[in-house]
């Protein structure tokens, strides 16, 4: 079972629109919440990452936003480019060391 | 260079052949985990371990074993492998989350298993 759920699967935008990603957990013990980004071949690497004590974060271009009354956080990136076409993963950390991640999202950027 | 290794990065093996996948980390990280990655379910984790001699399951064991004897090396064994072990195997590495610290784990380049 899917401890944390994400959507869409997958989304195309034109190159400087904002892709957003959604995703939605149910357990409250959850203190850490990742998002990886993934190209093809590669393993994934941190992107972002938000503790819930934080409403919103953002580095360079890339934004978390994070409710916790309604147990959902998004990833919004700005100005999106081609190079930004990948698969972006969110996660839930809980107790520093397991991990569950999201099913993730293609991102693709037109140019 | 601070890097993840896992090895083989490709295998093709048949039911029951006894299998290891090796993951090696040079950055003195004391946390390693294993995940698999399918189609439409993302990443789930197999196994993670806090230290030497500290291991612990994640969402999807069973079937496999993993062992930490050393600070640097986890590998992910298959005593018996079955077809629905076939994916995509990662190992990741961090210092852990603790105070101060960042929990950026590093992944390696993956695994592709393939179990006949």
């Amino acid at each position: 079972q899917q401890q944390v759920k994400q959507s869409p699967q997958s989304l195309i935008v034109q190159k400087g629109g904002i892709p957003i990603i959604n995703c939605a957990y149910e357990n409250t013990a959850f203190d850490y919440f990742p998002w990886y980004q993934q190209f093809p071949g590669k393993g994934p690497a941190l992107l972002i990452a938000i503790r819930p004590d934080v409403s919103e974060k953002k580095e360079g271009r890339f934004t978390i936003s994070f409710n916790k009354s309604a147990k959902q956080f998004s990833l919004h990136i700005m100005d999106s480019q081609p190079g930004d076409s990948a698969t972006y993963f969110c996660a839930a950390g809980l107790n520093d060391y397991k991990l569950s991640f999201g099913a993730g999202t293609t991102v693709t950027v037109r140019a | 260079e601070a890097q993840v290794t896992q090895n083989p990065r490709y295998l093709i093996t048949v039911t029951g052949k006894k299998l290891t996948v090796t993951c090696s980390q040079n950055m003195n990280h004391e946390y390693m985990s294993w995940y698999r990655q399918d189609p439409g379910l993302g990443l789930r984790q197999i196994y993670y371990s806090m230290n030497v001699e500290v291991t612990d399951k994640g969402d999807v064991p069973e079937g496999y074993k993993v062992s930490r004897k050393e600070k640097r090396n986890f590998p992910l064994i298959l005593e018996s492998p079955s077809p629905n072990q076939t994916s995509l195997y990662f190992c990741a590495s961090s210092f852990g989350l603790w105070e101060g610290r960042n929990n950026e784990q590093f992944f390696g380049p993956g695994t592709r298993l393939t179990v006949l």
